[in-house]
């Protein structure tokens, strides 16, 4: 098992333009999220999904969109990049609430860079 | 409203001492409780969680973290620090969303460990 991947690892964009953080999961999980970090900040909500074609906004989905068309990938869109949008980009996964397996799993991060 | 604190931002240690993470949270129930490790640039992984029971658990690594309501309370615990423990540690509490449990993280803890 993979577990959960991220693609890409590291980019650099210039403010305006847009790019598609791609996350998948090989652990049939239906619940997957996205979160920011940034420094002192630890890790804020941005959106999330608890099965395949749902979406619910986080703490901070202002200026993402995500789509989960397949259960195993979870997306999230940056239609017009803004330096503030610089952080680090955790992709993870868990098993449904209520099965008391509730523990995420985290890909290995996505570094952005908005000039 | 609910929110979860790591009061400390930097914990220094020496190698060999015992070391103590607090994490407070507020809520009108018990919620899901977790704690995670993230070493330099990496994801994060979980370390310990505790849904019910017994309310001292053990974790991965040699931690442990005890729930005390009245308190609010779950802090990470290890009787002996050793320099690969250097790492950020996050708390992160589950608090029910909409049917889900959907986890809110502490800013975290920067572990540093003396030699």
């Amino acid at each position: 098992n993979a577990g959960v991947t991220q693609t890409p690892k590291f980019r650099v964009l210039k403010t305006g333009q847009s790019m598609t953080l791609l996350c998948a999961q090989d652990m049939n999980h239906e619940y997957m999220y996205w979160y920011r970090q940034d420094p002192g900040m630890g890790l804020r909500l941005i959106h999330y999904s608890v099965g395949e074609g749902t979406t619910a906004k986080g703490e901070v989905p202002d200026g993402y969109n995500v789509s989960r068309l397949k259960k195993q990938n979870f997306l999230l869109g940056l239609e017009s990049a803004a330096p503030s949008q610089t952080s680090v980009y955790f992709c993870a996964s868990s098993p449904p609430t209520g099965t008391f397996q509730e523990t995420q799993y985290f890909g290995p991060g996505t570094r952005l860079l908005v000039l | 409203a609910q929110s979860v604190t790591q009061p400390d931002i930097h914990i220094t240690v020496s190698e060999g001492a015992s070391l103590e993470l607090r994490c407070n949270y507020s809520y009108g129930a018990t919620p899901y409780l977790f704690w995670y490790v993230q070493s330099p640039g990496q994801g994060l992984q979980l370390l310990l969680k505790y849904f019910s029971g017994d309310t001292l658990v053990q974790g991965i690594k040699g931690f442990e973290a005890e729930f005390k309501r009245s308190q609010s309370s779950f802090n990470l615990r290890k009787p002996s620090v050793h320099w690969s423990d250097a790492a950020e540690y996050f708390c992160a509490v589950g608090f029910p969303s909409g049917g889900s449990y959907i986890p809110t993280f502490g800013r975290g803890t920067s572990l540093i460990v003396h030699p």
